[in-house]
């Protein structure tokens, strides 16, 4: 069973500041990371996707992805009340096949 | 938004009934996906397609078929439906499976089986 751990939540912020998300998995072998957004009641939505160590900048968003620590993050920097959701880390371990973390939930307060 | 519907969008049903769930895209994506998630959990693969016809388990695919007769079409069906099965439903394409596998998602199908 791939395995893919959240920090658990929920993260609260004040506006304005840098959340951190934080994600590990298991399959040493996983080539393919994403991150996703989730307003309640609402479907996910691809927001960062990396493939190689290092940083990739999007934007108010950076993805972090150390393989060698099986480790990957997502800064969200500024952070406003319309980044409050719920992120999904996936990795992608095989074609077709991704495994999803359980989330974790982003308030963002005025 | 990536030009994804499911339907139904909401669906009471009862247990040991069969339930057809639909996928369809417009963006001519080879490949196609059913998920569920539930309360506090990441989304769990049940079943993908890689063609037409061409269809894979996923991690919880017991209890599930699947059917791909045409690039746009995705049909996720429950045999009996039981409660475990009780679920938000989520269709998602992709362009490729290789390394970006990029998936995009569509609405979801809430499914209560009393």
């Amino acid at each position: 069973q791939k395995e893919v751990e959240q920090n658990s939540g929920p993260l609260s912020v004040p506006e304005g500041a840098i959340a951190s998300l934080n994600c590990t998995y298991s399959d040493r072998g996983s080539q393919s990371f994403f991150w996703y957004r989730q307003y309640s009641g609402k479907s996910p939505e691809l927001i960062m996707s990396i493939y190689s160590n290092g940083d990739k900048e999007d934007g108010r968003f950076t993805a972090q992805l150390n393989k060698a620590s099986q480790y990957v993050s997502l800064l969200i920097r500024d952070s406003q009340p319309s980044d409050s959701a719920t992120y999904l880390c996936a990795v992608k371990w095989a074609a077709g096949k991704s495994t999803f973390g359980d989330g974790t939930t982003l308030t963002v307060k005025p | 938004d990536a030009g994804i519907t499911q339907s139904p969008r909401h669906k009471v049903t009862e247990t040991g009934t069969p339930v057809t769930l639909r996928c369809h895209q417009t963006e001519n994506h080879r490949y196609m996906y059913w998920y569920r998630q539930d309360p506090g959990h990441g989304l769990r693969l049940i079943h993908y397609s890689y063609g037409v016809k061409d269809t894979d388990k996923g991690e919880v695919s017991d209890g599930y078929s699947v059917s791909r007769s045409k690039t746009e079409d995705f049909l996720l069906t429950l045999e009996s439906a039981t409660s475990s099965q009780t679920s938000v439903y989520f269709c998602a394409i992709s362009e490729s499976i290789d390394r970006a596998d990029e998936q995009y998602f569509g609405p979801g199908t809430r499914l209560t089986v009393t």
